[in-house]
């Protein structure tokens, strides 16, 4: 399996514009995070699905981010419209279960900078 | 969630072994220990997970006491390549999510 897999590795943008993060996790996973990381802040989980539902936003900052997961294989955050301070490196994880014997299998991540 | 703490950073040379502690005084009877390691430009990496007791794989080794409120990630002989932010987390079934807290960086030196 070639793991998660997370898309672009690098995206600039500009204030104002609107940024889409996509995710495919492993194949079999029912649950997929996303969590943003920030020297500030660290590691933050932002959203959870299982089996394509959402099961917890809580962490999502703001009506600016929403996540969706239209398949088993394929899940969105977007940021619209985004702003310098959501610079951040943006990371997704899956996993087979909920609290999993082996831990979740997180990407390589996605560098969002914002100007 | 039960807290944890970690040192913030920690310095080692090759070739020694590596002992992290993390304290988690208010851990929950069905809590377990996860360290997780990660590289810069990486995401976190699963390294060991054990309830209590000692847990070993062909990475590294879980020191857990009878009391569960410490634990202890046993790194043998290290090289260049263990230079890492280590995680420690305490969760179970129910909480349904990972919470990480700020991790302890390990640097070795030649």
């Amino acid at each position: 399996d070639a793991g998660v897999i997370q898309s672009p590795r690098h995206e600039v943008t500009e204030m104002g514009q609107e940024v889409t993060l996509r995710c495919k996790p492993i194949s079999g996973h029912d649950y997929l995070f996303w969590y943003r990381q920030t020297m500030m802040r660290g590691l933050e989980l932002l959203i959870y699905f299982n089996n394509n539902v959402p099961i917890d936003d809580s962490g999502m900052p703001e009506d600016r981010f929403s996540a969706k997961m239209p398949n088993a294989s394929f899940s969105t955050l977007k940021i619209q419209p985004s702003e310098p301070r959501d610079s951040a490196v943006y990371f997704c994880a899956s996993s087979l279960a909920e609290f999993p014997l082996r831990g979740y299998t997180f990407g390589s991540g996605t560098r969002l900078t914002v100007v | 969630l039960a807290k944890t703490t970690q040192p913030i950073s920690m310095d080692s040379y090759e070739g020694q072994e590596v002992n992290i502690t993390c304290s988690h005084n208010n851990i929950a009877t069905n809590d377990y220990i996860t360290w997780y390691q990660q590289f810069p430009s990486q995401g976190p990496r699963f390294i060991i997970q054990g309830y209590k007791t000692k847990v070993t794989n062909e990475v590294a080794s879980l020191f857990i006491p009878a009391d569960r409120k410490s634990s202890t990630l046993s790194l043998p002989r290290v090289s260049l390549s263990d230079t890492a932010v280590y995680y420690c987390l305490v969760d179970n079934t129910n909480a349904g999510k990972s919470t990480f807290g700020d991790g302890t960086t390990l640097t070795v030196k030649p």
